[in-house]
């Protein structure tokens, strides 16, 4: 089956302690995204990646990171979390961004900064 | 920079209706708009793509529509039914959602 996978489904951390959130895709797509979704402000994008070892920032970069090494992963790294990325964590990916291609999305991570 | 807007935030019809949700973007230079849906909870479930050569693309009881010169797009829902309800996004050019419209169809 086609699919996104995120995981954790639900993580609770606290301030300062490292996390990374997983995403993979199978169907053997160029174009890999992170977005986070708060009440009020819907999908703001964090960081995007057209391929293996290419990634830029999206909107809201700050206090994250990203890494492709692999087509099929794009991990979500919170170095240091603080309480103002408590949100819920949408990884999506579509075949290619020139295209203009549908997007696929993960079932989403939601992530609590105590 | 490129902003969606979608009104109403929400949105409350009685079973069999048929409804319009509004898409409303700043830049006409676009590649595409898709509308999704997510129900509480859950991811997002993309329902319609839409090429920026295209006015409108259908599936089942959903029409959506593309005017790229006015910068808006209608996602039009026949016969609505309870299970229609949920959130509805638009999102243009793959990146840049509307805050979307919460519609619930009452039996």
């Amino acid at each position: 089956e086609a699919q996104v996978t995120q995981n954790p489904r639900y993580l609770i951390t606290v301030t300062g302690k490292k996390l990374t959130v997983t995403c993979s895709q199978n169907m053997n797509h160029e174009y890999m995204s992170w977005y986070r979704q708060d009440p009020g402000l819907g999908l703001r994008q964090i960081y995007y990646s057209m391929n293996v070892e290419v990634t830029d920032k999206g909107d809201v970069p700050e206090g994250y990171k990203v890494s492709r090494k692999e087509k099929r992963n794009f991990p979500l790294i919170l170095e240091s979390p603080s309480p103002n990325q408590t949100s819920l964590y949408f990884c999506a990916s579509s075949f290619s961004w020139t295209a203009g291609d549908e997007q696929f999305f993960g079932p989403g991570t939601r992530l609590t900064v105590l | 920079k490129q902003e969606v807007t979608q009104i109403p935030a929400a949105l409350s019809v009685p079973e069999g209706e048929n409804l319009v949700l509004n898409c409303s973007f700043t830049d006409s230079a676009i590649y595409n708009l898709q509308w999704f849906r997510q129900d509480p909870g859950k991811g997002l479930t993309s329902l319609l793509l839409i090429q920026s050569s295209q006015r409108e693309q259908t599936s089942g009881r959903l029409n959506a529509s593309l005017d790229k010169s006015s910068g808006r797009s209608t996602l039009y829902i026949a016969a609505s039914q309870p299970g229609d309800s949920a959130t509805y996004l638009c999102a243009v050019n793959d990146m840049r959602f509307g805050a979307g419209t919460r519609l619930t169809v009452k039996p």
